[in-house]
């Protein structure tokens, strides 16, 4: 089966736009969660939605937001660009309910921002 | 608040040996804990699970063991290959069994032909 989709792989913006990158889970799941990867603070959790409600955020300005749509496809928009907000930008979909214990992430390859 | 900590943070070894990964984290109520390995340039791809009630998962050459007691996980990879060459990283769940996770900041691991 299909595994988890991000677009765009790869963009280059400058300081002060703002972008909007996408994710379509594996079919069925209906979890999506976001992370940011850089070199110096590794991985770090941005906010996660089930059934088109945000369950859980990370600590993130207000310039980054999400949504969820009823397919369960996920995007998230960062405003304002700023130079640090260069990552890779990881998005995960899991079929669990939360507290099952049994929540396998799968990861998608990931979009490469990078803020000029 | 939860940390996780993987030591080393690059490790090089010869084709054939066996070796360990450490992963260790400060709040012991922890849900589960999963092991990632990542590819330069890729996402993340899942390879054991371990949940808080186990205490070992295997697949393949892969086996990881947790000690919720003293906030420890290791991975141990057998017989390692050229192809084995990646980051390792830990996670942990910040809360209950949610998709939360800390992640370690990884073991980069680097297997000579």
């Amino acid at each position: 089966k299909a595994g988890v989709t991000q677009t765009p792989r790869y963009l280059i913006k400058t300081r002060g736009q703002q972008v909007t990158l996408s994710c379509s889970p594996i079919s069925g799941h209906r979890s999506v969660s976001w992370y940011q990867q850089t070199p110096g603070q590794g991985l770090q959790f941005l906010f996660e939605y089930f059934s088109e409600t945000q369950r859980n955020k990370g600590n993130f300005p207000g310039r980054f937001s999400g949504r969820q749509f009823s397919n369960s496809r996920s995007e998230m928009n960062v405003s304002t660009l700023e130079l640090g907000d260069s990552a890779l930008y990881l998005c995960a979909s899991s079929s669990s309910l939360q507290g099952s214990g049994a929540n396998v992430l799968t990861f998608g390859a990931g979009s490469r921002l990078t803020v000029l | 608040k939860q940390e996780v900590t993987q030591i080393p943070a690059a490790l090089s070894v010869p084709e054939g040996e066996n070796l360990v990964l450490n992963c260790s984290f400060t709040d012991s109520a922890i849900y589960n804990l999963q092991w990632f390995r990542q590819d330069p340039g890729k996402g993340l791809t899942s390879l054991l699970l371990i949940q808080s009630s186990q205490r070992e998962q295997t697949s393949g050459r892969l086996n990881a063991s947790l000690d919720k007691s003293s906030g420890r996980s290791t991975l141990y990879i057998a017989a390692s290959q050229p192809g084995d060459s990646a980051t390792y990283l830990c996670a942990v769940p910040t809360q209950g069994g949610s998709e939360k996770l800390v992640f370690g900041k990884g073991t980069k691991l680097t297997v000579n032909p």
